[in-house]
Formats: structure tokens, C-alpha cells, sequence
């Protein structure tokens, strides 16, 4: 059991190009989240997958972000036609979703859209 | 719309003696409960829980209250030490209506003082 790992820990880009993150949960982990922290805030949640299925997605997320589970394993997170704004960290979790169940967070990528 | 409310921005306490984080919520269909302590540069570290049909739950120095009646719940953490300073977050969820999405609070920022 490694953790949940997040990749990059960081990503530089310029406003309009796409970005892609990744995220690998804790193995047998059935629910994974996306997350978005600016600074100053608390983890304003995306979107959340019970195995491949997206549950539930933010009502104030922009089109230009997809997330994708496809295997029930592995996470993407895409931005298209990224914005100053979007600039922020951006964290995965996963849980095994049980009764008593508690989020395992990744250290995140950090997202500079210059 | 901030469905939870971490009041205090910042708390200092000095070591040995008792930090208390407070939580408020708006939303009475949240049933569970999460605390969370991050450092910098590291994705949130799961302290403790609690469900609606409990008002403690205790685990080592860690002690959580939820007093539902004023959708109002508390981190005691006892003794404080130096390394306890973190930004610490409370999180909801209302699982009874289906849903396992968690939203977070702003955070307080502790500091233990040597």
C-alpha cells in the first residue's frame, strides 16, 4: 500500500494550452475524488467515481474540465483551455467505501497557468 | 453558499495545554463528519471522525464533539504539541441522501507555541 500518488507534483503552462493530470488511488479503493484547493481555502470538491461510474460532478465546474475513471483504477483530470484562474492545487483522494470510510489524500499537483 | 464555516482563520496555543477548532454547518442532512490536518506541500492527513448518531469520539489526543442541535462540532486536541501545528479542516457529507461527496471548511491555521 503506497498511498495515493498524484502526477506531476507540478505543471507549468500557458493559458489556453490543455492539461492532463493523473491520479493512482490506494489499490481495492472503489471511490475516488477530485479536489481543488486555492490558497486561503478549503478542498472545493470536482467530481467524485465509484468505479468507473462519475457519481457526482460540481455544479460549478467549467465544461473545460473532464475526469475520467475508465478502469475503475486509475483517475485522469483534464483542463482545456486552461485559465489564469484555474490555478490551483489540485488533489485526489480515494476511499475504500465502507461504513466509517475516510478520505486518503495524494500530495496533490499544482497547477501555475501563466 | 458555505456550508461549512471555519470561523477562525488562525489559533496559537501554548504546548501541553488544550486546542479547541471549532466547525459550523448549515446543512441538517449532513450525517458524517471528518477532520483533517495538512502541512504545506502535502495533501490533507485524515485526524478522526464522527457520525450523526454519536456526539464524541475520542482517539488518543484527539477528541471530536458534535452538537447536532446547533449544527456545531469541535477538535480537542490534548495535550498540544509543536508538531500539531498544521491548518487543520472539518468536512460534511450527507450520506443518507445518497450522495458521498464531503464539503470542506476554510481551515484554521494552528500554531503550538514551545
Amino acid at each position: 500500500d503506497t498511498g495515493v500518488s498524484q502526477d506531476p507534483r507540478h505543471k507549468i503552462t500557458k493559458r489556453g494550452q490543455n492539461v492532463t493530470f493523473r491520479c493512482d488511488p490506494i489499490s481495492e479503493h472503489n471511490r475516488l475524488y477530485w479536489y481543488r484547493q486555492t490558497l486561503g481555502q478549503g478542498p472545493e470538491f470536482l467530481t467524485y467515481f465509484q468505479n468507473e461510474a462519475q457519481l457526482e460532478k460540481s455544479r460549478l465546474l467549467s465544461d473545460r474540465f473532464s475526469a475520467e475513471r475508465p478502469k475503475g483504477s486509475f483517475s485522469t483530470l483534464e483542463i482545456q483551455r486552461t485559465e489564469q484562474g484555474d490555478s490551483a492545487m489540485y488533489l485526489c483522494a480515494s476511499s475504500l467505501g465502507q461504513e466509517g470510510e475516510k478520505l486518503f489524500f495524494g500530495s496533490g499537483t499544482q497547477l501555475s497557468v501563466l | 453558499d458555505q456550508q461549512v464555516k471555519q470561523n477562525s482563520p488562525s489559533l496559537s496555543v501554548q504546548e501541553g495545554r488544550i486546542s479547541i477548532l471549532n466547525c459550523d454547518y448549515t446543512n441538517s442532512m449532513f450525517d458524517y463528519f471528518l477532520w483533517y490536518k495538512k502541512y504545506p506541500a502535502e495533501g490533507p492527513t485524515f485526524l478522526i471522525s464522527i457520525s450523526s448518531i454519536k456526539d464524541k469520539n475520542e482517539d488518543g489526543r484527539f477528541t471530536v464533539f458534535l452538537n447536532k442541535s446547533a449544527k456545531h462540532l469541535s477538535l480537542h486536541i490534548v495535550p498540544s504539541q509543536p508538531g500539531d501545528s498544521a491548518v487543520y479542516f472539518c468536512a460534511a457529507s450527507a450520506r443518507g441522501t445518497g450522495t458521498y461527496k464531503y464539503i470542506f471548511g476554510t481551515g484554521t491555521r494552528l500554531k503550538v507555541l514551545a
